[in-house]
């Protein structure tokens, strides 16, 4: 079966700008969560949807903000961007929200600004 | 506050040998652990959790081990295999943090032939 699909892989915008980043579960995966990955802070969480609702945020600003769909795809939007925003940001899709088991990972969308 | 944390950046070891990699975490709250590799440009993949209520699980090579007296927490592969040489995350979930899992920084693993 397909697993989890991020796109695009890989981007490049300039300070000031958005994006939007977009993530496609596995299906019958309602569960949707987004991660971002620095070489500074590691991994660190985003927020997490289910049934398209927002139901865990991290500790990030509002620039930062999601939604998800009725078919549980799952976009992500940055605005304003700044260049400590490069990162590569990771989308985790799982049937359940239980415990963080079972949670799959796509290959996600490395994005640098400049 | 880093509530999980892997104080080893990096581990080398001898195929065919055991590698064990450390995780330690201060929240008590933390019900469910598991643990990822990574390669580069590729996401996490999981590869073996522990609930709390557990002290011990295995899969094949792998084995966690829990001390929660200790918050502290221990993947063990062996044999180690070439293959086996990618960067491990531990990760935790429960109590007031939810489903979102709280990663440590990762240990990098060179298995060497």
């Amino acid at each position: 079966k397909a697993g989890v699909t991020q796109t695009p892989r890989y981007l490049i915008k300039t300070r000031g700008q958005q994006v939007t980043l977009s993530c496609s579960p596995i299906s019958g995966h309602r569960s949707v969560s987004w991660y971002q990955q620095t070489p500074g802070q590691g991994l660190q969480f985003l927020f997490e949807y289910f049934s398209e609702t927002q139901r865990n945020k991290g500790n990030f600003p509002g620039r930062f903000s999601g939604r998800q769909f009725s078919n549980s795809r799952s976009e992500m939007n940055v605005s304003t961007l700044e260049l400590g925003d490069s990162a590569l940001y990771l989308c985790a899709s799982s049937k359940n929200t239980a415990g963080g088991y079972g949670y799959t990972f796509g290959s996600g969308t490395r994005l640098t600004v400049v | 506050d880093q509530q999980v944390k892997q104080n080893s950046p990096s581990l080398s070891v001898q195929e065919g040998r055991i590698s064990i990699l450390n995780c330690d975490y201060t929240n008590s709250m933390f019900d469910y652990f598991l643990w990822y590799k990574k390669y580069p440009a590729e996401g996490p993949t999981f590869l073996i959790s522990i609930s709390s209520i557990k002290d011990k699980n295995e899969d094949g090579r792998f084995t966690v081990f829990l001390n929660k007296s200790a918050k502290h927490l221990s993947l063990h592969i062996v044999p180690s295999q070439p293959g086996d040489s990618a960067v491990y995350f531990c990760a935790a979930s429960g109590g007031a943090a939810g489903n979102k899992l709280t990663f440590g920084g990762g240990t990098r693993v060179l298995v060497k032939p």
